[in-house]
């Protein structure tokens, strides 16, 4: 089974240029999160999608970030003007919905380090 | 607010001996918890979990414990490997539902061969 895969693994851009992060889940996982690490500093939550919809966007750090998961399978993730305090890695992680919840077990993507000159 | 943080940034162990990560967690209302493992180029990998009505959960090599009356979380590794190497997240989430997880800032361990 394939994992989570996300495309472009790098990406360097200038500041105020835009650039769209992807991110294709595991095959079926209704879950998909949205994580950064940044400064080195912890890995911070971004977003959760659940299919297409967002549940939760409380860790999206502003209104430059735009996240998108149209027919719920890929997301994309599109930062615009990109800041130089934009730059670290994005990850995208996936999770299955099971009833009864008996292990909340997210895969993780390789994610794509984004560095904004 | 919450917070999950870890004891001591790096860790180096000799090549079979135990290895022990600790990490320290402020939300009294955390009850679920995962470690995870990441490799250089990698992302986070799902180590082990274990829910807050347990205080221990052994693996494959791995064992978890949680002291609760301290808000106290370590990950012991047995007969630690080369391939052991790696930067070690513990993470908190709400076992009931398919919330975020919210990291701690990682501890690297080196392995001496």
């Amino acid at each position: 089974e394939a994992g989570v895969t996300q495309f472009p693994s790098h990406s360097v851009i200038e500041k105020g240029q835009t650039v769209t992060l992807r991110c294709d889940p595991i095959s079926g996982h209704d879950n998909l999160y949205w994580y950064r690490r940044v400064m080195g500093k912890e890995i911070k939550f971004l977003l959760h999608f659940v299919k297409e919809s967002k549940q939760d966007e409380s860790g999206m750090p502003n209104n430059r970030f735009l996240a998108e998961r149209t027919g719920g399978t890929y997301s994309t993730l599109k930062v615009q003007p990109a800041e130089l305090e934009d730059s670290g890695v994005y990850f995208c992680a996936s999770s299955q919905t099971l009833r009864p919840l008996l292990s909340h077990e997210q895969y993780f993507g390789p994610g794509t380090r984004l560095t904004v000159t | 607010g919450e917070s999950v943080g870890l004891h001591l940034p790096t860790l180096s162990v000799q090549e079979g001996d135990n290895s022990i990560i600790n990490c320290a967690y402020s939300n009294s209302a955390s009850d679920y918890f995962i470690w995870y493992k990441q490799e250089s180029g990698k992302g986070p990998q799902f180590i082990i979990d274990i829910r807050s009505n347990m205080d221990k959960r052994q693996g494959q090599r791995v064992t978890v414990l949680l002291n609760k009356t301290v808000k106290h979380l370590s990950l012991q590794i047995a007969a630690t490997q080369p391939g052991d190497s790696a930067v070690y997240f513990c993470a908190e989430s709400r076992k009931t539902s398919y919330d975020k997880v919210i990291f701690g800032p990682g501890t690297s361990l080196s392995v001496i061969p």
